[in-house]
């Protein structure tokens, strides 16, 4: 089943120019990661944020979380073409801890 | 750093064959999971493990089944192939279920044919 919706489904940016994805989810989470795909490739692990944390980076990336809202949002900084990828959120909910469930993830371009 | 091994990568069988994908989790993780993705879709959970018993389960059919072994891989069996099950599929390992990162393999993709 799905957990979350991501937002927008499909973003086209300009290399130097900054991406938000949206995600949100339904039930009470542990935690929530974000991962990237390239086209028929494997899930990139990129952040894990708990649901303790509301803001974190890595590099480029910032990720929010705001679990009243149940949402959470990944900013990607200055972004370039080789960012071209799907976004998915995963989340682990309070009651299995034992799978990830994901998103409907969000397919980011960035032209030159 | 070592990642999660995946074989095949690729694979092709026949209707109503049978499959078997293997997964090697990153050294010291304890827990496996698996997922299938089909064309533009998002991944699905099927199933999962913890210290080689099965710890949940999605939406995996009844003519496949998984089991973790004792050095903590992992196998998925698929019979009686059909088109549908024509798909990317993922297996990921962490370290004491999800209070740490997932990660995730190149993942095997299969196709019936």
């Amino acid at each position: 089943s799905q957990q979350g919706e991501e937002d927008p489904q499909a973003l086209s940016i300009q290399e130097g120019e900054n991406a938000t994805m949206n995600c949100s989810y339904k039930t009470s989470i542990n935690n929530l990661q974000w991962y990237r795909q390239n086209s028929g490739r494997g899930l990139v692990h990129l952040i894990l944020i708990r649901s303790n944390e509301r803001e974190k980076h890595s590099g480029r990336l910032r990720v929010t979380l705001d679990t009243s809202k149940k949402s959470s949002s990944l900013l990607i900084t200055a972004s370039r073409a080789a960012d071209t990828a799907s976004y998915f959120c995963a989340t682990d909910d309070t009651g299995t801890a034992s799978k990830l469930t994901f998103g409907t993830g969000t397919r980011l371009q960035v032209t030159l | 750093a070592a990642g999660v091994i995946q074989s095949p990568r690729h694979l092709i069988k026949e209707k109503r064959e049978t499959a078997t994908l293997k997964c090697y989790p990153i050294p010291r993780h304890d827990t496996v999971y698996w997922y299938q993705q089909g064309p533009g879709q998002d991944p699905q959970f099927l199933i999962s493990f913890y210290e080689k018993m099965q710890s949940d389960k999605g939406s995996i059919p009844d003519r496949f089944s998984a089991q973790q072994f004792s050095d903590y891989h992992s196998e998925l069996n698929m019979s009686s192939l059909e088109l549908g099950d024509s798909a990317l599929y993922f297996c990921a390992s962490s370290f004491r279920g999800l209070s740490t990162e997932a990660f995730f393999g190149q993942g095997t993709r299969l196709t019936v044919v």
